[in-house]
């Protein structure tokens, strides 16, 4: 059975870099990876996505290594309003289900 | 503002009842997909509709179902209320499928 798996929570400091792991060891070859923000009484934010290697745009990068089997957000120099849940989403090309993991907190400190 | 646009935003009902949340997308967005948000089971996908047609699907109960009209817009049909079904149910929309989703910001359902 697939499964996104990330970490529950993470704490940070203004001006830090931030990396969050998501874990999806049965990504199979055109699955894509994707990060969302979310605030709370909103919907999800799309920040970044790719298939593999590095992704980079103005506000994340994303790091993919060879094997595919996990994924990292890279947030640069987070601030106050940083502070959101993060999810991962793997979307399966094969059946197009769709994947989240469960979360991850990020409260960002003063 | 995502451009998707979901109505109710709050609706409370009684177990047993049958309720329809709407969506419309974002302007040129084909693709629609409906979620459920819950405390202990997170965001969950249940299916995904691309110009009218299923296209994928994913935890979605038999006493539940969706269609997309001409117009794109969607509608999220739930049945046979339960409390469990008490949740946030997001509609997002995507130009293709692959493609970042755009989200809307919710219909707050509460089973009395």
């Amino acid at each position: 059975l697939a499964k996104t798996t990330q970490p529950i929570s993470m704490d940070s400091y203004e001006g830090q870099e931030v990396n969050i792991t998501c874990s999806h060891n049965n990504i199979a070859t055109n699955d894509y990876i994707t990060w969302y923000q979310q605030f709370p009484s909103q919907g999800p934010r799309f920040i970044i996505q790719g298939y593999k290697t590095k992704v980079t745009n103005e506000v994340a990068s994303l790091f993919i290594p060879a094997d595919r089997k996990s994924s990292t957000l890279s947030l640069p120099r987070v601030s106050l309003s940083d502070t959101a849940v993060y999810y991962c989403l793997v979307g399966k090309s094969n059946t197009g289900k769709l994947i989240f993991g469960q979360g991850t907190t990020l409260q960002v400190k003063p | 503002d995502s451009g998707v646009t979901q109505t109710p935003k709050h609706l409370i009902t009684a177990t047993g009842q049958r309720v329809t949340l709407r969506c419309s997308p974002r302007s040129g967005d084909l693709s629609v997909y409906w979620y459920q948000q819950s405390l202990d089971q997170g965001l969950q996908f249940l299916i995904q509709y691309y110009n009218g047609e299923e296209r994928a699907k994913g935890n979605i109960l038999e006493r539940f179902s969706a269609q997309q009209f001409p117009d794109l817009h969607s509608e999220l049909n739930l049945s046979s209320l339960e409390l469990g079904d008490s949740a946030l149910y997001f509609c997002a929309s995507s130009v293709e499928s692959n493609q970042p989703q755009h989200f809307g910001d919710g219909t707050r359902l509460s089973i009395l």
